[in-house]
């Protein structure tokens, strides 16, 4: 069964560093999206991205934070200037389509720790 | 606005009896609602969903309510096994076409053998 990826599965960078965490959706799904889940919390929506832009955003998603797209395959989220309240478990997801009913599968997530 | 309430936040239960998790919504989640289990530092995976078009749906020892009058949803495990010890999220489609979830704040089961 197709799953979505992710790596690393563990990133460990100093307060100030750029990151970029990768993900590969599942292989004919349309819409990707970043959760973030900062430990023993629930998890939270960052963004939606579909045909090549973002859809929507959360408050949570400011300045620091970028997504894209650059081959077929990929989807990246990057953190241009990590904070220590960067810190959480990063989930990328991925649906086939964008009506209110289709389920979103979810990667193995990256665990980002800024120190 | 966009938000999702779930009670208890944690849940104590023996082996073989039934647990009953609570979500309420607010006006503008769409039709669509997941419920995830998700295991320690592992990904949260989908249960079971309901669409509003229906009241209740089963999936063995799994079921989940809706009552779209109240904006109530609720999860029903019966039989309950160790293994079910995890920690359950309901979740609200929001958005239209943007399709993001909303989640609830999570409920922590505990299965007693």
């Amino acid at each position: 069964e197709p799953e979505v990826t992710q790596t690393p599965s563990h990133q460990v960078t100093q307060m100030g560093q750029e990151v970029i965490l990768r993900c590969v959706p599942i292989s004919n799904h349309l819409y990707f999206y970043w959760y973030r889940q900062i430990l023993g919390q629930k998890v939270e929506f960052l963004v939606s991205f579909y045909n090549n832009e973002i859809s929507e955003k959360s408050e949570i998603f400011d300045d620091q934070f970028s997504v894209e797209r650059p081959d077929g395959s990929n989807f990246t989220l990057k953190i241009r200037s990590t904070k220590l309240e960067d810190s959480a478990m990063y989930f990328c997801a991925s649906s086939l389509a964008g009506g209110g009913d289709n389920e979103q599968f979810f990667g193995p997530g990256t665990r980002l720790t800024v120190l | 606005g966009e938000n999702v309430e779930q009670h208890p936040s944690t849940l104590s239960v023996q082996e073989g009896d039934s647990a009953v998790i609570k979500c309420t919504y607010s006006d503008s989640a769409s039709n669509y609602f997941p419920w995830y289990k998700q295991e320690l530092g592992k990904r949260p995976q989908l249960i079971i969903d309901i669409r509003s078009n229906v009241g209740e749906k089963k999936d063995q020892r799994i079921a989940v309510t809706l009552n779209k009058t109240a904006k109530h949803f609720s999860l029903h495990i019966t039989e309950t096994q160790p293994e079910d010890s995890a920690v359950y999220f309901c979740a609200g489609v929001y958005g239209g076409a943007t399709n993001k979830l909303i989640f609830g704040t999570g409920t922590l089961l505990a299965v007693q053998p």
